[in-house]
């Protein structure tokens, strides 16, 4: 089965600075696709990016990149230009190809200090 | 507003007693899927639906059961229900009828709060 770690139970960040969040996942799959989720105060689960394994080229969204390590399979997320709407619990999420569920890591807490 | 629409969204009951959460996929959406997220943990999948039949099923309690109807929508029934019930139940949708290009991303409701005394 497949599985998702998030070894970071919490980070902090100041404001306008840059965090990495990290993920690794487990697979034997070869093609599936990776997300990470915002949960917000609000719990709604947004989605902040995601990464097609077949592509080399990291994917961004605006201020959020990722690190996309596919022999290690690992996969972080970067936050740049940090503010204080990024706090918030992040979730880093695995799709095996097809119409699968997915799967969640158990989620980091970002804080952002003023 | 993500399109996805989940009823109701707090919930207040006692142990023993059932209840059914209901979810409206996002409008074309083919396939909808419950998860389970207790305190501050991780969301774990209970069941997945496509087009009306039972797709996947993951650490779903006997307790709990689910369905989806002809028009798409989902509910979820959880009865005989224990204190450790208690947490937030989100419903996602995906798979459009008319377009694959978003097959692969799920779009989460707002969620249903269980609060099990």
């Amino acid at each position: 089965a497949q599985t998702v770690t998030q070894s970071q139970p919490e980070m902090s960040v100041q404001e306008a600075e840059t965090v990495t969040l990290s993920c690794t996942y487990d697979t034997s799959e070869s093609d599936y696709y990776l997300f990470w989720y915002k949960q917000p105060p609000s719990r709604q689960m947004i989605l902040v990016i995601r990464q097609e394994a077949y592509k080399q080229q990291n994917a961004t969204e605006n201020r959020f990149s990722v690190n996309f390590q596919k022999a290690a399979k690992s996969f972080s997320l970067k936050i740049s230009d940090s503010q204080l709407g990024d706090a918030a619990m992040y979730f880093c999420a695995y799709r095996r190809e097809g119409n699968t569920p997915l799967v969640f890591g158990k989620g980091t807490r970002l804080s952002v200090i003023a | 507003d993500s399109g996805v629409t989940q009823t109701p969204k707090h919930l207040i009951t006692a142990t023993g007693q059932r209840v059914t959460l209901r979810c409206s996929p996002r409008s074309g959406d083919l396939s909808v899927y419950w998860y389970q997220q207790s305190l501050d943990q991780g969301l774990q999948f209970l069941i997945q639906y496509y087009n009306g039949e039972e797709r996947a099923k993951g650490n779903i309690l006997e307790r709990f059961s689910a369905q989806q109807f002809p028009d798409l929508h989902s509910e979820l029934n959880l009865s005989s229900l224990e204190l450790g019930d208690s947490a937030l139940y989100f419903c996602a949708s995906s798979v459009r009828r008319w377009d694959s290009s978003g097959a692969n991303v799920l779009t989460f409701g707002a969620g249903s709060r269980l609060t099990v005394l």
